[in-house]
């Protein structure tokens, strides 16, 4: 099993740019969410889903997007990019006991 | 809100050293509280997971305990190693979302 598997690892954007990070995860886990890093704040909740076709906001969903079409996959958007968005972006998934596994993060800077 | 506290921020300590890495909420209705190990620019490893039904975990030199009515948590380290220095952190689990702590920064001291 590969797990939590997030691309890009790496990203710079423009201001106003769109883009997505993927997430997929392999291990039939119906619960997925998205998280961002910043220094001294801890981990934030931005959006998650608890199957395909159903999402939810978590903490700070603002200028984020999200679908789930399929089991494996939560795709996370930014429809426009703004500095306040650098951050190191995290992807989980949840088992079946509440146990939480994470991708290895995707580091964005917008500038 | 959920608020989630861990202190110290950081520690440094000789190798060889036990120790205890705190962790407290402010609601006590969680489903279960997780703790992680962060490397410098990696994801999160989950190291132990204690249920709320339950009052303490153990894997190897690792024991994580959870008292619900007071709102804390304690992972305890036996016999640290300089490879156990990272980042470490809880997360409360309240029905469909997760709470993070800020971390603590261990560095064990060859």
């Amino acid at each position: 099993n590969a797990g939590v598997t997030q691309t890009p690892k790496f990203q710079v954007l423009k201001t106003g740019q769109s883009m997505t990070l993927q997430c997929a995860q392999d291990m039939n886990h119906e619960y997925m969410s998205w998280y961002r890093q910043d220094p001294g704040m801890g981990l934030r909740l931005i959006h998650y889903s608890v199957g395909a076709g159903i999402t939810d906001q978590g903490e700070v969903p603002n200028g984020y997007n999200v679908s789930r079409s399929t089991t494996e996959d939560f795709p996370l958007r930014l429809l426009s990019a703004a500095p306040s968005q650098t951050s190191v972006y995290f992807c989980a998934s949840k088992w079946w006991n509440g146990e939480l596994f994470f991708g290895e993060g995707s580091r964005l800077t917008v500038l | 809100k959920q608020e989630v506290t861990q202190i110290p921020a950081a520690l440094s300590v000789p190798e060889g050293e036990n120790l205890v890495l705190n962790c407290s909420f402010t609601d006590s209705a969680i489903y279960n509280l997780q703790w992680f190990r962060q490397d410098p620019g990696k994801g999160l490893t989950s190291l132990l997971l204690i249920q709320s039904s339950q009052r303490e975990q153990t894997s190897g030199r690792l024991n994580a305990s959870l008292d619900k009515s007071s709102g804390r948590s304690t992972l305890y380290i036996a016999a640290s190693q300089p490879g156990d220095s990272a980042t470490y952190l809880c997360a409360v689990r309240a029905a469909n979302q997760f709470y993070f702590g800020t971390g603590t920064s261990l560095t064990v001291i060859p």
